[in-house]
């Protein structure tokens, strides 16, 4: 299957400053990526839908001011975790997903723990 | 509006006897319907994924599992559990294969 690659795997940073989460389809262009928030022994929960080149869509109670998300490139999402307080703290997954070019399925990162201290 | 609801948080098998996770569904249309994987600090891996085509999907790794309409239910079986099918599992939803929605998931343990 196609491969989708975050970076970095795991960050620690304090709380107040900033972090950036990178997500790339390395198989596919994909149209759309979509991250997910995971807290311990919890489901995925949709944070935000980005296409290429538009701005996100964020789900409701995501606060778009501080998840920051860029959808630059066909192969490239970013999302910026402003002014972290340690409530941030979790597992964050991005997916990607190209309609035909990725056999209409959504491939999912390995996931980045970020860890607010 | 679409969800899921997977029934079993925790489910606990001996290595060789079959597992069965189940996962009953709401959707307003026919919906698509996925079983995921997730191993330890390892990234969703698709088991397998229900189209409206045959009621019965196989998956990798000896995974299958069936559509009943009439209950709403897609659970998930194996026929004889393997110690490295220790993970946590998720049912997931989607009305147009573009917006998942995921279950709370199920976490299988296997004993030896």
């Amino acid at each position: 299957g196609a491969v989708v690659s975050q970076h970095p795997s795991w960050v620690i940073c304090k709380s107040g400053t900033s972090v950036k989460i990178e997500c790339r389809s390395l198989d596919f262009q994909a149209t759309t990526m979509f991250w997910y928030r995971q807290f311990p022994k919890q489901s995925l929960m949709l944070m935000a839908t980005s296409n290429e080149g538009s701005k996100a869509t964020y789900e409701q109670g995501v606060e778009k001011d501080k998840f920051l998300i860029n959808h630059a490139s066909l192969t490239l999402s970013t999302l910026t975790v402003t002014s972290a307080h340690p409530e941030d703290s979790s597992f964050y997954i991005c997916s990607a997903y190209g309609g035909e070019l990725s056999s209409y399925e959504q491939y999912f990162g390995p996931g980045t723990r970020l860890t607010v201290t | 509006a679409q969800s899921v609801t997977q029934l079993d948080s925790h489910v606990s098998v001996s290595e060789g006897t079959p597992v069965l996770l189940r996962c009953n569904y709401s959707s307003s249309y026919s919906p698509s319907l996925f079983w995921y994987v997730q191993h330890p600090n390892k990234g969703l891996q698709l088991l397998l994924k229900y189209t409206s085509a045959a009621t019965l999907v196989k998956g990798i790794n000896g995974f299958e599992a069936e559509f009943k309409k009439s209950e709403t239910s897609f659970h998930l079986t194996k026929p004889s559990a393997h110690m490295s099918d220790a993970a946590e599992y998720f049912c997931v939803v989607s009305e147009n294969d573009y917006k998942l929605s995921f279950g709370a998931g199920t976490t299988v343990t296997v004993r030896a």
